[in-house]
């Protein structure tokens, strides 16, 4: 079946630094990826949408200058997280979307920390 | 995207089935029900969809009511790793249209 691999699954960074998190789909081809944001006991919010070779498109409130989304190929999709804060703290998850395929998969999900 | 309304929590025996409802009264013709569950720290996990007949895999049945206005998502024999939260989230069946979540039901299947 269709695997996502997110990576890294865990990562602690100091304020003010930025960190990328990679989204691959290892067995199909994804023209299209979401990114979504998890706090602590709340339901996943879609950040991002993102179609290989185009711009990102951001939901209502989620800067993209501060969540910089590529997705320069067909399996890999990145989210850098740009001068983090600790507000930024939270698990992030992406999903991917394979041709003519109307299923999703997902990722195993980022736990990112900002101190 | 029509919206879904789910029970917040629900226990279940161990062994036994779990039935998880869920409404979604405005869901258009074109729409389709899908069920999702997230294990605590992991990524959602995709379970089982459909449009309007019951519908049966290796892990769940779907049961979709004649009007379409609600379902049930039936674990038939829970076990301890089916502790999570259940989502059921409508959405059309166009690539590109995107899964919205709501709040799901976090089952907790006891011993």
């Amino acid at each position: 079946g269709a695997v996502v691999s997110q990576h890294p699954s865990r990562v602690i960074c100091k304020s003010g630094t930025s960190v990328k998190i990679e989204c691959r789909s290892l067995d199909f081809q994804a023209t299209t990826m979401f990114w979504y944001r998890q706090f602590p006991k709340q339901s996943l919010m879609l950040m991002a949408t993102s179609n290989e070779g185009s711009k990102a498109t951001y939901e209502q409130g989620v800067e993209k200058d501060k969540f910089l989304i590529n997705h320069a190929s067909l399996t890999l999709s990145t989210l850098t997280v740009t001068s983090a804060h600790p507000e930024d703290s939270s698990f992030y998850i992406c999903s991917a979307m394979g041709q003519g395929n109307y299923g999703y998969t997902f990722g195993s999900g980022t736990r990112l920390t900002v101190v | 995207d029509a919206k879904t309304t789910q029970p917040p929590s629900m226990d279940c025996a161990e062994g036994r089935a779990a039935n998880l409802p869920c409404n979604h009264s405005t869901i258009s013709g074109n729409e389709y029900v899908y069920w999702y569950r997230q294990i605590h720290s992991q990524g959602p996990q995709y379970i089982i969809h459909g449009l309007k007949n019951n519908e049966t895999n290796e892990m769940a049945s779907l049961i979709i009511t004649e009007d379409r206005k609600s379902s049930t998502l039936i674990l038939p024999h829970a076990t301890l790793r089916d502790t999570a939260v259940y989502y059921c989230i409508v959405r059309g069946n166009n690539a590109g249209n995107m899964l919205t979540f709501g709040g799901g039901t976090r089952l907790m299947v006891k011993p």
